[in-house]
């Protein structure tokens, strides 16, 4: 039962130019999403995160992009620098699921290599 | 900048042996979670912790399972008997439940 779905398990982008990193989920109950970064061997680290009454948030090289209607988001980097290159994840929660959890619903994530 | 810390960062343990598997939140946090990664699979929920009790547990955390916050700071996952198949790693979170969860660095646990 995959609720968030990261159909790319890999993708190699050019220093510089701009990494797209999708993401779909089928659950109309999640509201908050978040993109987090992980290193092998490392816990997942927090980049980004939009609720569902936005449609973007930005952050520096980062933007998040909500498409309610599609169920989709999607996150841009730009410029892409190789440091970037790790294993993204994409995640979401039903805030208002149950008092005091928020927890937290993956994808398996997408593989980006940024090649100098 | 606060952060949310693990021990041990590896544990081996015989089958049927129990483990405990250590993390420490972010002080000011309320939330605690523990998710788990299997090898090539992607990060899944066990169990939330609010108000000293457990608010929701996913199927995998069954009877073997159970998580305990001992003191102010510690929040502990303990495996009664180890099953092969909870060869994993483990992440602790924590959140004050309005931003996002912050993550440890996980528990990489063997079973033999």
């Amino acid at each position: 039962d995959q609720q968030v779905k990261q159909n790319s398990p890999s993708l190699s982008v050019q220093e510089g130019r701009i990494s797209i990193l999708n993401c779909d989920y089928t659950n109309s109950m999640f509201d908050y999403f978040l993109w987090y970064k992980k290193y092998p061997a490392e816990g997942p680290t927090f980049l980004i995160s939009i609720s569902s009454i936005k449609d973007k948030n930005e952050d520096g090289r980062f933007t998040v992009f909500l498409n309610k209607s599609a169920k989709h988001l999607s996150l841009h980097i730009v410029p892409s620098q190789p440091g970037d290159s790790a294993v993204y994840f994409c995640a979401a929660s039903a805030m208002y699921s149950g008092a005091g959890s928020y927890q937290l619903t993956f994808g398996k994530g997408t593989k980006l290599s940024v090649i100098p | 900048e606060p952060e949310v810390t693990q021990t041990p960062s590896h544990q081996v343990t015989q089958m049927g042996q129990e483990v405990i598997l250590r993390c420490v939140p972010i002080s000011n946090h309320l939330y605690f979670y523990w998710y788990r990664q299997i090898l090539g699979q992607k990060v899944e929920f066990l169990v939330s912790f609010y108000n000293n009790e457990i608010s929701e547990k996913s199927e995998i955390f069954d009877d073997q399972f159970s998580v305990e916050r001992p003191d102010g700071s510690n929040f502990t996952l303990k495996i009664r008997s180890t099953k092969l198949e909870d060869s994993a790693m483990y992440f602790c979170a924590s959140t004050d439940g309005y931003n996002e969860q912050f993550f440890g660095p996980g528990t990489r646990l063997t079973v033999l």
